[in-house]
């Protein structure tokens, strides 16, 4: 079964403009982490952010994580042709649990 | 360094027949994950390695499903009698340690059962 869920399913949106997604999930978490995905393949990792984190900045990339809600939200700022991709939150319970995914967010950054 | 390579990139094979899927983790990690991902879907978790031993096997569907990691670092994935919906791309993913720290990824395999 899977924990989180991205928010929106699917997102296009013009070159430079900023893409936001969103994840919830539903159990307490450990480490919370983005991944990206590009045609249907291997996942690259993006950030992670520890559960005693509220925020953590990687270039272009934003990640929020509020526990009390749940949530995170991935920003990506000024964003390019080339960011086209899925993107999934990952959580993880600590004490060796595993991965567990959401279902992910398709952006489409258009030129 | 090389990354986490998987062999084959892409397997068809028919109702009932048996694969196996190879995963090379980076050198030096202990730690070795397979994930199922079904069109449009996140990956999901199979089984993990730490070393030699399958430290959790929670994820594996069933019983048709078993994996290996012999000298803790190549690992194969094996399907006895391949139904239509193992159809999916099956992902390895290595780390350092078992730390839940960031896991790096291979290409997959896609696996097709007509």
């Amino acid at each position: 079964s899977q924990q989180g869920e991205e928010d929106p399913q699917a997102l296009s949106i013009q070159e430079g403009e900023n893409a936001t997604m969103n994840c919830s999930y539903k159990t307490s978490i450990n480490n919370l982490q983005w991944y990206r995905q590009n045609s249907g393949r291997g996942l690259v990792h993006l950030i992670l952010i520890r559960s005693n984190e509220r925020e953590k900045h990687s270039g272009r990339l934003r990640v929020t994580l509020d526990t009390s809600k749940k949530s995170s939200s991935l920003l990506i700022t000024a964003s390019r042709a080339a960011d086209t991709a899925s993107y999934f939150c990952a959580t993880d319970a600590g004490g060796n649990t595993p991965l567990v995914f959401g279902k992910g967010t398709r952006l489409s950054v258009i030129a | 360094g090389a990354g986490v390579s998987q062999t084959p990139s892409n397997k068809v094979t028919e109702k009932g027949k048996y694969v196996e899927l190879r995963c090379d983790p980076i050198s030096g990690h202990t730690a070795l994950y397979w994930y199922r991902q079904s069109l449009g879907q996140g990956p999901e978790f199979l089984i993990y390695f730490q070393g030699t031993g399958a430290a959790d096997d929670s994820g594996l569907p069933n019983d048709r499903f078993f994996a290996v990691r012999p000298e803790g670092s190549v690992s194969t994935l094996k399907i006895q009698r391949t139904e239509r919906g193992d159809s999916a791309v099956y992902l390895c993913a290595s780390s350092q340690a078992a730390t839940q720290e960031t896991q790096y990824f291979g290409p997959g395999t896609r696996l097709l059962v007509l």
